[in-house]
Protein backbone atom coordinates (compact mmCIF):
# COMPACT_ATOMS: atom_id res chain seq x y z
CA UNK A 1 0.00 0.00 0.00
CA UNK A 2 1.12 3.54 -0.90
CA UNK A 3 1.69 5.54 1.97
CA UNK A 4 3.46 8.99 2.59
CA UNK A 5 3.60 9.19 6.93
CA UNK A 6 5.22 12.95 7.96
CA UNK A 7 6.48 13.68 11.09
CA UNK A 8 8.37 16.49 12.20
CA UNK A 9 6.85 19.61 12.45
CA UNK A 10 6.52 22.18 15.83
CA UNK A 11 6.35 25.42 16.92
CA UNK A 12 9.50 27.42 16.47
CA UNK A 13 10.51 30.92 16.82
CA UNK A 14 11.77 33.18 14.39
CA UNK A 15 14.94 32.75 12.85
CA UNK A 16 15.28 28.79 13.52
CA UNK A 17 15.51 25.90 11.72
CA UNK A 18 13.32 22.88 11.31
CA UNK A 19 13.61 19.27 9.40
CA UNK A 20 10.29 17.80 8.27
CA UNK A 21 10.19 14.14 6.99
CA UNK A 22 8.26 12.17 5.07
CA UNK A 23 8.23 8.30 5.10
CA UNK A 24 7.49 6.66 2.14
CA UNK A 25 6.22 3.13 1.70
CA UNK A 26 5.07 1.17 -1.32
CA UNK A 27 7.02 3.01 -4.02
CA UNK A 28 10.98 4.41 -3.68
CA UNK A 29 11.56 7.64 -3.05
CA UNK A 30 14.51 7.57 -5.42
CA UNK A 31 13.02 6.21 -8.43
CA UNK A 32 9.62 9.05 -8.07
CA UNK A 33 9.79 13.14 -8.13
CA UNK A 34 8.90 13.70 -4.33
CA UNK A 35 7.46 17.41 -3.68
CA UNK A 36 6.69 19.73 -0.98
CA UNK A 37 3.34 21.71 -0.83
CA UNK A 38 2.25 23.98 1.75
CA UNK A 39 -0.86 25.77 2.67
CA UNK A 40 -1.01 28.59 5.51
CA UNK A 41 -3.71 28.80 7.83
CA UNK A 42 -7.07 29.51 5.87
CA UNK A 43 -5.48 29.95 2.65
CA UNK A 44 -4.67 28.10 -0.49
CA UNK A 45 -1.91 25.18 -1.80
CA UNK A 46 1.60 27.09 -2.57
CA UNK A 47 4.13 24.63 -4.20
CA UNK A 48 7.85 24.47 -2.14
CA UNK A 49 9.96 22.46 -3.77
CA UNK A 50 10.83 19.28 -5.64
CA UNK A 51 13.47 16.51 -6.16
CA UNK A 52 13.93 14.84 -9.46
CA UNK A 53 14.44 10.99 -9.50
CA UNK A 54 18.29 12.36 -10.96
CA UNK A 55 19.08 14.14 -7.71
CA UNK A 56 17.87 17.54 -9.09
CA UNK A 57 15.89 20.16 -7.11
CA UNK A 58 14.13 23.20 -7.40
CA UNK A 59 12.74 25.37 -4.85
CA UNK A 60 10.46 28.30 -4.81
CA UNK A 61 12.04 31.59 -5.39
CA UNK A 62 11.22 32.91 -2.09
CA UNK A 63 12.67 30.41 -0.25
CA UNK A 64 16.00 29.57 -1.99
CA UNK A 65 18.88 29.78 0.36
CA UNK A 66 16.53 28.91 3.10
CA UNK A 67 14.59 25.78 1.91
CA UNK A 68 16.38 22.31 1.00
CA UNK A 69 14.81 19.02 -0.44
CA UNK A 70 16.48 15.64 0.58
CA UNK A 71 16.28 12.24 0.42
CA UNK A 72 17.41 9.31 2.34
CA UNK A 73 17.51 6.17 -0.33
CA UNK A 74 18.14 3.82 2.25
CA UNK A 75 15.02 3.96 4.57
CA UNK A 76 12.89 5.93 2.25
CA UNK A 77 12.60 9.40 3.84
CA UNK A 78 12.26 12.71 1.90
CA UNK A 79 13.11 15.71 3.94
CA UNK A 80 12.69 19.69 3.81
CA UNK A 81 15.00 21.39 6.03
CA UNK A 82 14.20 25.09 6.86
CA UNK A 83 16.22 27.47 8.12
CA UNK A 84 15.88 31.14 8.89
CA UNK A 85 12.11 30.26 9.54
CA UNK A 86 9.51 33.70 8.99
CA UNK A 87 6.28 33.93 10.90
CA UNK A 88 5.25 33.60 6.94
CA UNK A 89 6.41 30.12 6.57
CA UNK A 90 3.43 29.18 9.28
CA UNK A 91 1.35 26.24 7.40
CA UNK A 92 0.62 22.66 6.93
CA UNK A 93 3.41 20.91 4.81
CA UNK A 94 2.35 18.31 2.75
CA UNK A 95 4.78 16.01 0.88
CA UNK A 96 3.73 14.21 -2.09
CA UNK A 97 4.83 12.24 -5.19
CA UNK A 98 5.03 13.77 -8.39
CA UNK A 99 3.12 12.57 -11.33
CA UNK A 100 3.30 13.39 -15.31
CA UNK A 101 5.39 13.56 -18.19
CA UNK A 102 8.78 14.41 -18.53
CA UNK A 103 10.06 16.98 -21.80
CA UNK A 104 14.00 17.88 -23.11
CA UNK A 105 13.79 21.34 -23.02
CA UNK A 106 17.28 23.12 -23.92
CA UNK A 107 19.01 19.90 -23.58
CA UNK A 108 17.88 19.39 -20.56
CA UNK A 109 14.94 16.94 -19.20
CA UNK A 110 12.27 18.98 -17.16
CA UNK A 111 9.28 17.09 -15.35
CA UNK A 112 5.61 18.92 -15.69
CA UNK A 113 3.77 17.62 -12.90
CA UNK A 114 0.82 17.08 -10.82
CA UNK A 115 0.60 15.57 -7.84
CA UNK A 116 -1.08 12.33 -6.92
CA UNK A 117 -0.23 11.07 -3.60
CA UNK A 118 -0.41 13.20 -0.85
CA UNK A 119 0.83 12.99 3.29
CA UNK A 120 -1.66 14.02 5.61
CA UNK A 121 0.68 17.07 6.62
CA UNK A 122 2.99 18.12 9.47
CA UNK A 123 1.80 21.63 11.17
CA UNK A 124 4.85 24.27 11.14
CA UNK A 125 3.88 27.24 13.63
CA UNK A 126 7.06 29.83 13.65
CA UNK A 127 5.76 32.38 16.62
CA UNK B 1 4.16 32.86 -12.95
CA UNK B 2 0.94 31.08 -14.14
CA UNK B 3 -1.66 32.65 -12.19
CA UNK B 4 -5.20 30.20 -11.52
CA UNK B 5 -8.17 31.90 -11.04
CA UNK B 6 -11.25 30.15 -10.24
CA UNK B 7 -15.22 31.10 -9.91
CA UNK B 8 -17.13 30.89 -7.57
CA UNK B 9 -15.29 31.18 -4.42
CA UNK B 10 -18.28 29.64 -2.80
CA UNK B 11 -21.26 28.30 -4.06
CA UNK B 12 -24.20 26.33 -2.15
CA UNK B 13 -25.86 23.17 -4.14
CA UNK B 14 -28.69 20.82 -3.38
CA UNK B 15 -28.23 17.57 -3.08
CA UNK B 16 -28.43 15.71 -6.32
CA UNK B 17 -28.15 18.93 -7.89
CA UNK B 18 -25.29 19.74 -10.18
CA UNK B 19 -22.41 21.81 -9.36
CA UNK B 20 -19.73 24.04 -11.53
CA UNK B 21 -16.51 25.21 -10.97
CA UNK B 22 -14.26 27.35 -13.30
CA UNK B 23 -10.93 27.95 -13.86
CA UNK B 24 -9.17 30.42 -15.95
CA UNK B 25 -5.51 30.41 -16.05
CA UNK B 26 -3.13 33.72 -17.30
CA UNK B 27 -1.73 31.86 -20.35
CA UNK B 28 -2.38 28.76 -22.46
CA UNK B 29 -2.07 25.28 -20.68
CA UNK B 30 -2.35 23.32 -24.19
CA UNK B 31 0.28 21.93 -25.70
CA UNK B 32 -0.21 21.23 -29.41
CA UNK B 33 2.39 18.83 -29.59
CA UNK B 34 0.97 16.43 -28.07
CA UNK B 35 -2.75 17.81 -27.40
CA UNK B 36 -2.99 17.75 -23.86
CA UNK B 37 -3.44 20.23 -21.63
CA UNK B 38 -1.56 20.50 -18.43
CA UNK B 39 -4.07 20.95 -16.15
CA UNK B 40 -5.72 19.03 -12.22
CA UNK B 41 -8.06 19.31 -10.43
CA UNK B 42 -8.24 18.20 -6.08
CA UNK B 43 -10.34 18.08 -3.16
CA UNK B 44 -9.90 19.10 -0.11
CA UNK B 45 -12.07 18.07 2.73
CA UNK B 46 -11.54 19.52 5.98
CA UNK B 47 -8.36 18.29 7.99
CA UNK B 48 -7.29 16.25 5.10
CA UNK B 49 -5.05 16.30 2.71
CA UNK B 50 -5.69 17.51 -1.05
CA UNK B 51 -6.68 14.41 -3.28
CA UNK B 52 -6.63 14.10 -6.75
CA UNK B 53 -9.49 13.83 -8.72
CA UNK B 54 -8.92 14.92 -12.77
CA UNK B 55 -5.19 15.18 -14.81
CA UNK B 56 -4.95 16.07 -18.38
CA UNK B 57 -7.67 18.57 -17.56
CA UNK B 58 -10.41 15.39 -18.09
CA UNK B 59 -8.84 12.45 -17.41
CA UNK B 60 -10.67 11.02 -14.15
CA UNK B 61 -7.82 9.73 -11.32
CA UNK B 62 -9.01 5.99 -10.65
CA UNK B 63 -11.47 5.75 -7.80
CA UNK B 64 -13.25 9.06 -8.28
CA UNK B 65 -16.77 8.91 -9.03
CA UNK B 66 -17.86 9.52 -12.43
CA UNK B 67 -20.07 12.01 -11.20
CA UNK B 68 -16.86 14.08 -11.40
CA UNK B 69 -16.25 15.29 -14.83
CA UNK B 70 -13.85 18.37 -16.39
CA UNK B 71 -13.25 19.78 -19.65
CA UNK B 72 -11.72 22.79 -21.18
CA UNK B 73 -8.34 23.37 -23.07
CA UNK B 74 -6.12 26.80 -23.47
CA UNK B 75 -6.96 29.17 -20.88
CA UNK B 76 -10.71 28.31 -19.36
CA UNK B 77 -11.64 24.69 -17.52
CA UNK B 78 -14.53 23.48 -15.63
CA UNK B 79 -15.06 20.78 -12.85
CA UNK B 80 -18.08 19.41 -12.93
CA UNK B 81 -20.24 17.32 -10.15
CA UNK B 82 -23.29 16.10 -11.81
CA UNK B 83 -25.46 15.21 -8.81
CA UNK B 84 -23.75 16.56 -5.67
CA UNK B 85 -23.53 14.36 -2.78
CA UNK B 86 -23.00 14.81 1.11
CA UNK B 87 -19.52 13.91 0.74
CA UNK B 88 -18.74 16.36 -1.81
CA UNK B 89 -18.82 19.01 0.73
CA UNK B 90 -15.45 20.03 -0.19
CA UNK B 91 -12.75 23.18 -1.52
CA UNK B 92 -11.48 22.46 -5.28
CA UNK B 93 -9.10 23.71 -6.58
CA UNK B 94 -7.04 23.62 -10.06
CA UNK B 95 -3.31 23.63 -10.49
CA UNK B 96 -1.67 23.88 -13.65
CA UNK B 97 1.34 22.39 -14.74
CA UNK B 98 2.53 23.73 -17.92
CA UNK B 99 5.91 24.67 -16.36
CA UNK B 100 8.28 24.16 -13.81
CA UNK B 101 6.52 26.44 -10.88
CA UNK B 102 3.54 24.63 -10.31
CA UNK B 103 0.26 27.15 -9.21
CA UNK B 104 -3.18 26.56 -7.95
CA UNK B 105 -5.93 28.62 -7.53
CA UNK B 106 -7.54 30.06 -4.45
CA UNK B 107 -9.88 27.22 -3.78
CA UNK B 108 -13.76 27.04 -4.49
CA UNK B 109 -15.84 26.23 -1.04
CA UNK B 110 -18.52 23.66 -2.39
CA UNK B 111 -21.28 23.51 0.32
CA UNK B 112 -24.62 21.81 0.82
CA UNK B 113 -27.84 23.98 0.48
Amino acid sequence: EVQLVQSGGGLIQPGGSLRISCAVSGFNVSNNYMTWVRQAPGRGLEWVSIIYSDGRRYVLDSMKGRFTVSRDSSNNILFLQMNNLRVDDTAVYYCARGAGEQWLVSEIYHFYYYMDVWGKGTTVTVS
Amino acid sequence: DIVMTQSPDSLAVSLGERATINCKSSQTLFYSSNNKNYLAWYQQKPGQPPKLLIYWASTRESGVPDRFSASGSGTDFTLTISSLQAEDAAIYYCQQYYNNLPTFGQGSKVEIK
